[in-house]
């Protein structure tokens, strides 16, 4: 069975750039997590899918972040304008049951 | 929301060492994993346990719902086992809150 794929594995970006990430979860999970997670943190969730529905994106810093699933598999995160504090790893994360998640590789930003 | 601590937040062993890793909750949870973060970053799923105890090869977990702990027991550690573990819970069907990890190094 193929994990979470993420891409690209590696962004650099100047401040004020924008910058797109995309994420295909595990065949027939219907729930899509995207987290982030700065350096010497635990992850923190930014939104939340149920299908290509939004279930939680309380926490999604929605001037400058977004975030779609389009027909219920891939996703795409997206920052516009970048800040340096955005500098992270960018994780995606799927589940059948909303019980046991599996992470894909997670993508890391670099702004400068 | 709901706090979550892990403790301790460094560990360095000899291999083959025995360890406890300690997850402390605030509130009742309905969902409660453990993961490890391997060094390249890879997040891997090592139980879902929201209460009892389940075992798998050298690690095993307990979690005590009604006192808000889970453990992680890692035995005869090994180079490999290096990392960071984190515990992650969930209450009423939200997503997973993470604790700040523990810093895991087995050293040969």
């Amino acid at each position: 069975e193929a994990g979470v794929a993420q891409s690209p594995r590696y962004k650099i970006i100047e401040k004020r750039q924008s910058v797109a990430f995309w994420c295909n979860p595990i065949s027939g999970h219907a729930t899509l997590y995207w987290y982030q997670q700065i350096l010497g943190q635990g992850p923190k969730l930014l939104i939340q899918f149920q299908n290509n529905g939004v279930v939680d994106d309380s926490q999604l810093p929605k001037d400058r972040f977004s975030a779609e699933r389009l027909k219920g598999v891939d996703s795409t995160l997206k920052i516009q304008p970048a800040k340096l504090e955005d500098s992270a790893v960018y994780l995606c994360a799927s589940s059948w049951d909303m019980e046991t998640q599996y992470f894909g590789p997670g993508t890391r930003l670099l702004v400068l | 929301g709901i706090q979550v601590e892990q403790s301790p937040p460094d560990l360095i062993l000899q291999e083959g060492a025995n360890s406890t890793l300690r997850c402390n909750f605030s509130d009742s949870v309905n969902n409660l994993q453990w993961f490890h973060q391997n060094p390249w970053g890879q997040l891997i799923n090592l139980f879902y346990i929201p209460s009892g105890t389940k075992q798998n090869g050298r690690l095993s977990a307990t979690t005590v719902a009604t006192e808000r702990y889970s453990l992680l027991y890692i035995s005869s550690s090994q180079t490999t086992d290096s990392g960071v573990y984190f515990c992650a819970v969930e209450e009423d069907r939200r997503a997973l809150t993470f604790g700040s990890g523990t810093r895991l190094q087995v050293q040969p």
